[in-house]
């Protein structure tokens, strides 16, 4: 089946540092999207990505679909300790398909 | 007011119980799913429905039966309860099936202990 792999699995980072986590798949996909989940809650949609090579910002968070549509990143800048949760990637191969959920990337932030 | 709700928050129950979780949307979407979070955080799709039909049904032990009411309602009932139903499963919906890429809003979740 599809399949998303995200890396970092998890990172515990100091409060003020830059993140960089990404997204990769065999297959490619026509949407990325890209969610955090805060402890006790639902994921929560950051960024949505439509076209390769698009990079999009949403505050400190900055996010890119890559150019052979097969991957995408996630950059967070100057991590403050609300920056914690765990954010997900997810792909969309094309309209009327079900979205594939990456593994997760557990952030932990350092005051 | 909450564009996904579900109920309850949190489920304790002995294995071999039927229990239901409960799923409203009012955002006029189309389309509802079913996924479930494992201890790991894997988020699994198991059930979608589009204005009252079902269109998703993963490999899911038939246990576990959607019922869709009309389309901003959603529940999940499960049957005799096993210790390995224990986990987070989470509702949500989206505009409509062919427009999913638009983004899915999900509720905050059920946290079902099977004990």
């Amino acid at each position: 089946g599809q399949q998303l792999n995200q890396s970092p699995q998890s990172m515990f980072i100091q409060e003020g540092e830059d993140v960089s986590m990404n997204c990769t798949s065999s297959s490619i996909f026509n949407t990325w999207l890209w969610y955090k989940q805060d402890p006790g809650e639902g994921p929560v949609l950051l960024i949505a990505l439509y076209k390769a090579g698009e990079l999009t910002s949403n505050g400190r968070l900055t996010a890119q679909f890559g150019i052979t549509r097969k991957d995408s990143f996630l950059n967070i800048s100057a991590s403050i300790p609300s920056d914690v949760g765990i954010y997900f990637c997810a792909g969309q191969r094309s309209e009327g398909n079900k979205l594939v959920f990456g593994a997760g990337t557990i952030l932990r932030v350092k005051s | 007011d909450t564009a996904v709700s579900q109920t309850p928050k949190y489920l304790v129950t002995q294995m071999g119980n039927d229990k239901s979780i409960k799923c409203e949307q009012n955002l006029g979407h189309d389309t509802m799913y079913w996924y479930k979070q494992d201890s790991k955080k894997f988020l699994k799709i198991m059930f979608s429905y589009n204005n009252k039909e079902l269109i998703i049904n993963e490999t899911v032990p038939n246990r576990f039966s959607p019922k869709s009411p009309d389309k901003a309602h959603l529940n999940l009932h499960i049957n005799s309860l096993e210790l390995g139903d224990s986990a987070v499963y989470f509702c949500a919906s989206s505009l409509g099936w062919t427009q999913s890429n638009y983004g899915y809003t999900f509720g905050s979740g059920t946290r079902l202990t099977v004990v």
